[in-house]
């Protein structure tokens, strides 16, 4: 069975960091590309950040582009997202997301149950 | 990028209805279009993708689109269709979801 779970969300102060960890297992992680997805308290959900199975390529949001960092430890079957220069609109929900099938599409067959982050002083 | 809108944001329909979400890309996006269901405090699941309707998911629901124009029907409300539907096109990044359709049971 799939299985991704979140964690390192919390409460952080407008400007500061926080690292969100993602731990996959049932799957052969390393060859799935991997995402981030955000969903602020009672709206829509928000694609953050796609990097490929072999961290060949990185995707972001124009939204957190140069303050987000994601990255990836196929080693370790973890998925990472480094967050800095956090603003009030980052509050959010955020999901890990493996997509479908390997070198497919992406679209999200797997989710995590979500990790709180909220920024606020 | 490419924006997603998504209509009615909101239904509520009787137990046996036929409910229909559309969607509108603001490009041709072809057939690269997933539909996701989430459930309060759930993280959402994919249920359609590409004109396929995911493994488990009821023959109730379907797909039909391309291009710039998508549908999502429930041909027959049930209880536990009760959630926010969201579309999400996969044809190029920045990927971006619809804003979601709330389906609530009368």
């Amino acid at each position: 069975e799939v299985q991704l779970v979140e964690s390192g969300g919390g409460l952080v102060k407008p400007g500061g960091s926080l690292r969100l960890s993602c731990a996959g297992s049932g799957f052969t992680f390393s060859r799935y590309d991997m995402n981030w997805v955000r969903q602020a308290p009672g709206k829509g959900l928000e694609w953050v950040s796609c990097i490929s199975a072999s961290s060949s390529y990185i995707y972001y949001a124009d939204s957190v582009k140069g303050r987000f960092t994601v990255s990836r430890d196929n080693a370790k079957n973890s998925l990472f997202l480094q967050m800095g220069s956090l603003r009030a609109e980052d509050t959010a929900v955020y999901y890990c997301a493996r997509v479908l099938s390997p070198g497919g599409s992406t679209w999200f067959g797997g989710w995590g149950q979500g990790t709180l982050v909220t920024v606020s002083s | 990028d490419i924006q997603m809108t998504q209509s009615p944001s909101s239904v509520s329909a009787s137990v046996g209805d036929r409910v229909t979400i559309t969607c509108r890309a603001s490009q041709d996006i072809s057939s690269w279009l997933a539909w996701y269901q989430q459930k309060p405090g759930k993280a959402p699941k994919l249920i359609y993708a590409a004109s396929s309707l995911q493994s488990g998911v009821p023959s109730r629901f379907s797909g039909s689109g391309s291009g710039t124009g998508f549908t999502l029907t429930i041909s027959s409300l049930q209880p536990e269709d009760s959630a926010t539907y969201f579309c999400q096109q996969a044809n190029t990044f920045p990927l971006t979801f619809g804003g979601g359709t709330k389906v609530e049971i009368k």
